[in-house]
């Protein structure tokens, strides 16, 4: 079956920017999605189709795919940015949705 | 306004059945582009995908948990169904259902979630 990998955990300082990889096989040629989960809450998307932005998400978020990686980049880092961080992708050969294990973006 | 909610039990005995009701709202469980997907999160653990249903009442779902997941759809009512038997301890967790798109299957509208602990 598909597996995403991420980073366990990622820690920047205020102001810095944070980048939380997104790693499977061929994942290049994928459409990748990002959420975000605050401690109690249910996720929230703040990528989808690798780098469109709703409209409620700061532009401060964007995303890449260049393979071997996806990448979830948030710049000028905020205090409220903590939270933990999940990749998901469709796989269409088995037709499930994957989620990848989550980092967890640590505000020094 | 598009909203999901899920009901259920919040404690559920081994062995036994548990039932999950997403009730949604704002969009139609008719739509050509859209369907419900359930989603699970063990406590401190990653989220974890479990069964979707999409247009035309096309349904997945994940491959070891396959003989214990049924997915349904009653549109008149506006809500998702989702059974898993033979519970478990190990399948305590938060339960979340999500409006999912048929394009590459991403959630933009999530319930709340439901902790389903599974003791005796």
């Amino acid at each position: 079956s598909y597996v995403l990998t991420q980073p366990p955990s990622v820690s920047v300082a205020p102001g810095q920017t944070a980048r939380i990889t997104c790693g499977g096989d061929n994942i290049g040629i994928k459409s990748v999605h990002w959420y975000q989960q605050k401690p109690g809450q249910a996720p929230v998307v703040v990528i989808y189709y690798t780098g469109d932005r709703p409209s409620a998400i700061p532009d401060r978020f964007s995303g890449s795919n260049s393979g071997p990686s996806a990448t979830l980049t948030i710049s000028g880092v905020e205090a409220g940015d903590e939270a933990d961080y999940y990749c998901q992708v469709w796989d269409s050969t088995s037709d499930h949705v994957i989620f990848g294990g989550g980092t967890k973006l640590t505000v020094l | 306004q598009v909203t999901l909610k899920e009901s259920g039990p919040v404690l559920v005995k081994p062995t036994e059945t548990l039932t999950l009701t997403c009730t949604v709202s704002g969009f139609s469980l008719m739509s050509d582009r859209m369907g419900v997907s359930w989603i699970r999160q063990p406590p401190g653990k990653a989220l974890e995908w479990l069964a979707h249903v999409l247009p035309d009442d096309k349904k997945s779902y994940r491959t070891s948990l396959r003989t214990r997941l049924t997915i349904s759809k009653d549109t008149s009512r506006s809500q998702v169904v989702l059974t898993m038997t033979n519970m478990d301890p190990l399948d305590t967790a938060t339960y979340f259902c999500a409006r999912v798109y048929k394009r590459q299957l991403w959630s933009d509208y999530w319930g709340q979630g439901i902790l389903v602990t599974v003791s005796s």
